[in-house]
């Protein structure tokens, strides 16, 4: 159990105020993400991080900006939301050692739902 | 920037009846692709991850093979059932950077 946790779960908020979520994990993993859910686009990637105060943008990373100033948590920033940004958001850990290929295997949080009006 | 593409986009079948979707990838710049399952309401869980051309994983009544050379992997449920309902998620990674599909949603018809 990689022991990621995000809060909060839910979240409504009204277009442009600030919103953080955040991801906790318990087992020193490195490599951190931010991943959005939507419909007919699956997940895309928002920022990750290697290391603390180490992180770099994913493929829709506008609007939005992360800080690791601990080994166990990931924030993702919201500076003013939009309501393009209503979306379940998924933070996730790659560990290492759960596949009999080497390669290292992503785990996922519980999500993070998030409506912006 | 990489593309992974994933079909049917969804589909339905009968309790009992065998499946298979496809994933298509690059062939250059992989390392390993993974197949997630994503329950509804849930977050994604790692099914099979692999690396090596012609690997075969198996769980269960699933499996999935891997073709690097020319880029797909496919998925197969055997016998299906009304709990392998869910939404079956590709990836393909670098050493730390994945890359997913938009998914195929499956709905087994009791």
């Amino acid at each position: 159990d990689a022991g990621i946790t995000q809060s909060p779960r839910h979240k409504v908020t009204e277009t442009g105020t600030p919103v953080t979520l955040r991801c906790h994990q318990t087992e020193n993993h490195r490599y951190m993400y931010w991943y959005r859910q939507d419909p007919g686009h699956g997940l895309r990637l928002i920022h990750y991080s290697y290391g603390v105060k180490d992180t770099d943008k994913g493929e829709v990373s506008d609007g939005y900006s992360v800080s690791r100033s601990k080994t166990e948590d990931f924030l993702l920033t919201l500076e003013s939301a939009t309501s393009s940004q209503t979306s379940v958001y998924f933070c996730a850990i790659s560990e290492t050692g759960r596949s009999s290929s080497g390669a290292n295997v992503l785990t996922f949080g519980a999500g993070s739902r998030l409506t912006v009006l | 920037i990489l593309n992974v593409e994933q079909s049917p986009q969804s589909l339905h079948v009968q309790e009992g009846d065998s499946t298979n979707f496809t994933c298509s990838f690059p062939s250059s710049n992989f390392y390993a692709l993974h197949w997630y399952r994503w329950e509804t309401a849930k977050s994604p869980e790692a099914l099979f991850v692999m690396t090596l051309n012609g690997d075969e994983k198996k769980k269960g009544r699933i499996s999935a093979t891997l073709n690097t050379k020319e880029g797909y992997s496919y998925l197969y449920i055997k016998g299906s059932q009304p709990e392998d309902s869910a939404t079956y998620l590709c990836a393909i990674s670098g050493t730390y950077k994945y890359i997913f599909g938009t998914g195929t949603r499956l709905k087994v018809l009791a």
